[in-house]
């Protein structure tokens, strides 16, 4: 079964450093791009980065993406209260040809 | 300003059928590709479907194949969704998204909310 796999959870304080996890397999994070999506409650979804590791115009360089095989991480280092949201990584499935979405984690600010 | 607005939600019975409808502006409609992607109250983001820019590639998640149907009107800039045979884990908030870069999904809608339900 073609899952991307991230923790429920995370949590920091100010100032620190984040890290959220996204596993995947050989048919999607492998060998596909993967993209991180930030979301706060009550409003659509934000795109954060693309092709791993690229951030579209306007996203801090707080935040940073990267990919290993058939996994990737985003970090967000320094971290702010606004920064507290949901985060959710997608990646292209080649066995479902479909877009398949992590199951999201919550960052808590504490 | 680019702006993706969904429209044609609401409350429908098990078995039922809505169609949602995205009006796209502010930038050239035809040349993206677009997707649904839905989240049910509570829940996670959920792909739903997809199309390209001329209508010639066409994907849905398993869950929806057979029932529901990806379109658009290129001249209208507007981009919609069938869906037939409605369940109630259809139940969830519709986006219309703009595929700026193979699945870079850069622009969303506020989102239409579907709610399957007796």
């Amino acid at each position: 079964q073609s899952v991307l796999t991230q923790p429920p959870s995370a949590s920091g304080t100010p100032g620190q450093r984040v890290t959220i996890s996204c596993s995947g397999s050989s048919s999607n994070i492998a060998t596909n791009y993967v993209y991180w999506y930030q979301q706060f409650p009550g409003t659509a979804p934000k795109l954060l980065i693309y092709r791993n590791y690229q951030r579209p115009s306007g996203v801090p360089d707080r935040f940073s993406g990267s990919k290993s095989g058939t996994s990737a991480s985003l970090a967000i280092s320094g971290l702010r209260s606004e920064d507290g949201a949901d985060y959710y990584c997608a990646s292209w499935d080649d066995s479902l040809s479909g877009v398949l979405f992590g199951g999201g984690t919550k960052v808590t600010v504490l | 300003e680019v702006q993706l607005v969904e429209s044609g939600g609401g409350l429908v019975k098990p078995g039922g059928s809505l169609r949602l409808s995205c009006a796209a502006s502010g930038f050239t409609f035809g040349t993206y590709s677009m997707h649904w992607v839905r989240q049910a109250p509570g829940k996670g983001l959920e792909w739903v479907s997809s199309i390209s820019s001329s209508s010639i590639s066409i994907y849905y998640t398993d869950s929806v194949k057979g029932r529901f149907t990806i379109s658009r009107d290129n001249a209208e800039s507007s981009l919609f969704l069938q869906m037939n045979s409605l369940r109630a884990e259809d139940t969830a908030l519709y986006f219309c998204v703009r595929d700026y870069d193979g699945n870079a999904f850069d622009i969303w809608g506020h989102g239409t909310m579907v709610t399957v339900s007796s």
